[in-house]
């Protein structure tokens, strides 16, 4: 089945800086990764996906990278903000249910 | 819209008990998935349901089992409770089946196993 490393598992920026996860994916059959944030007692709300036959897409200060020959996707947050502040998930799905990173905590420094 | 709902919130059973968790999709929506999220595993797949009908199965035992009525809601049980099983259970609804549609998440219920 599909295996989905991410790191790192925690991230530390100063408030205004970017943010940069990163995930690897083992079965090339896998064509749709998106990313999820969830808050503490909360459900994982998606911001964002990207599917296998495009190589980027941006919503805002969110954008999401893939190399298919890679077998990696990363989430980048640009100009970050308190909110922000959160558990990132990245998925990937071949046909099925998500397989999910182990998370992100990103931290937002003031 | 109304989102996902899930009932109940918080559950506290003990070993050998049964428990039975609800979903209420997104009006609309078909496909119903649920995951477990543990601190340890993570988020894992548990079962996927589209039309009354299972269509996928997560890597876990026969005490997990669900099933959707013909208005979409979901139910998911757990037989014969262990403490592994404390966790916090994820409802999932699209309005097509995975993996090309968007999964918005309900709020969880939370299983606690003494």
């Amino acid at each position: 089945g599909e295996n989905v490393e991410q790191h790192p598992s925690t991230l530390s920026v100063q408030e205004g800086d970017s943010a940069v996860i990163k995930c690897t994916y083992s079965d090339s059959a896998s064509n749709y990764f998106p990313w999820y944030k969830q808050e503490l007692g909360k459900g994982p709300q998606l911001i964002i996906d990207i599917r296998s036959n495009v190589g980027e897409k941006k919503d805002q200060r969110i954008a999401v990278t893939l190399n298919k020959t890679a077998k990696h996707f990363s989430l980048h947050i640009t100009e970050t903000q308190p909110e922000d502040s959160a558990v990132y998930f990245c998925a990937a799905t071949p046909f099925d249910g998500l397989t999910f990173g182990k998370g992100t905590h990103l931290i937002i420094q003031p | 819209k109304a989102g996902v709902t899930q009932t109940p919130r918080y559950l506290i059973k003990t070993r050998g008990q049964q428990v039975t968790l609800s979903c209420s999709p997104i009006s609309g929506h078909r496909s119903v998935s649920w995951y477990q999220q543990t601190p340890g595993q993570g988020l894992q797949f548990l079962f996927e349901y589209f039309s009354e009908t299972q269509r996928n199965k997560g890597n876990f035992p026969g005490r997990f089992s669900g099933r959707q009525f013909s208005n979409s809601r979901s139910e998911m049980n757990v037989s014969t409770l262990e403490l592994g099983d404390s966790a916090l259970y994820l409802c999932a609804s699209s309005l097509e089946p995975p993996p090309y549609n968007e999964q918005f998440f309900g709020p969880g219920t939370r299983l606690t196993v003494l």
